[in-house]
């Protein structure tokens, strides 16, 4: 099955300054990438994905970038705010008709430093 | 909040007890899952289903039931808790079509077998 390995586990960056987390999945079967943000107490909530025909997407102040040749994909949030202080989960699935489940990585802590 | 709604959101429970959490959808979406939110774990399938009737099992499965009897609701039960099944448990749905789908997150269920 689908393996998803994802760093840092825990990321304290300056506002103002960017933020990148990164995840490698295992199966080269996997053609779609969401990443969720979880505040404390709260629901996974999709943020971005991004699909295996495209290297690239970007809403507003986050960005996700797909590499299927070194089975890596990477989230990307600039100019941070401390909003974004919150737990980060990226994943990966076969998308073929909406049945998959995700398999996901084990979260990363984004702390903002005022 | 994709219309979803799970019940009970806290419960305590003794171990040995059955146990069942239920998630309701008001949007007639074909494709529902529950996953457990455990630390250090990061969100992990339990069992989906993509249809009236139609289930399968997910990455931790062992000592999970699931029905699906009407669209709008998936049971999860645990036949005999655990104190190894403390945890959050999470509803989602599949949103979308073709091959461009999206889940979407339940409020969660907190669930502390003692």
């Amino acid at each position: 099955g689908e393996n998803v390995e994802q760093h840092p586990s825990t990321l304290s960056v300056q506002e103002g300054d960017s933020a990148v987390i990164k995840c490698t999945y295992s199966d080269s079967a996997s053609n779609y990438f969401p990443w969720y943000k979880q505040e404390l107490g709260k629901r996974p909530q999709l943020i971005i994905d991004i699909r295996s025909n495209v290297g690239e997407k970007k809403d507003q102040r986050i960005a996700v970038t797909l590499n299927k040749t070194a089975k890596h994909f990477s989230l990307h949030i600039t100019e941070t705010q401390p909003e974004d202080s919150a737990v980060y989960f990226c994943a990966a699935t076969y998308s073929g008709g909406g049945a998959d489940g995700l398999t996901f990585g084990k979260g990363t802590h984004l702390i903002i430093q005022p | 909040d994709a219309g979803i709604t799970q019940s009970p959101r806290h419960k305590v429970t003794e171990t040995g007890t059955p146990v069942t959490l239920r998630c309701h959808q008001t949007e007639n979406h074909r494709y529902m899952y529950w996953y457990r939110q455990d630390p250090g774990h990061g969100l992990r399938l339990i069992h989906y289903s993509y249809g009236v009737k139609d289930t399968d099992k997910g990455e931790v499965s062992d000592g999970y039931s699931v029905s699906r009897s009407k669209t709008e609701d998936f049971l999860l039960t645990l036949e005999s808790a655990t104190s190894s099944q403390t945890s959050v448990y999470f509803c989602a749905i599949s949103v979308g079509q073709g091959l461009a789908y999206e889940q979407y997150f339940g409020p969660g269920t907190r669930l502390t077998v003692t």
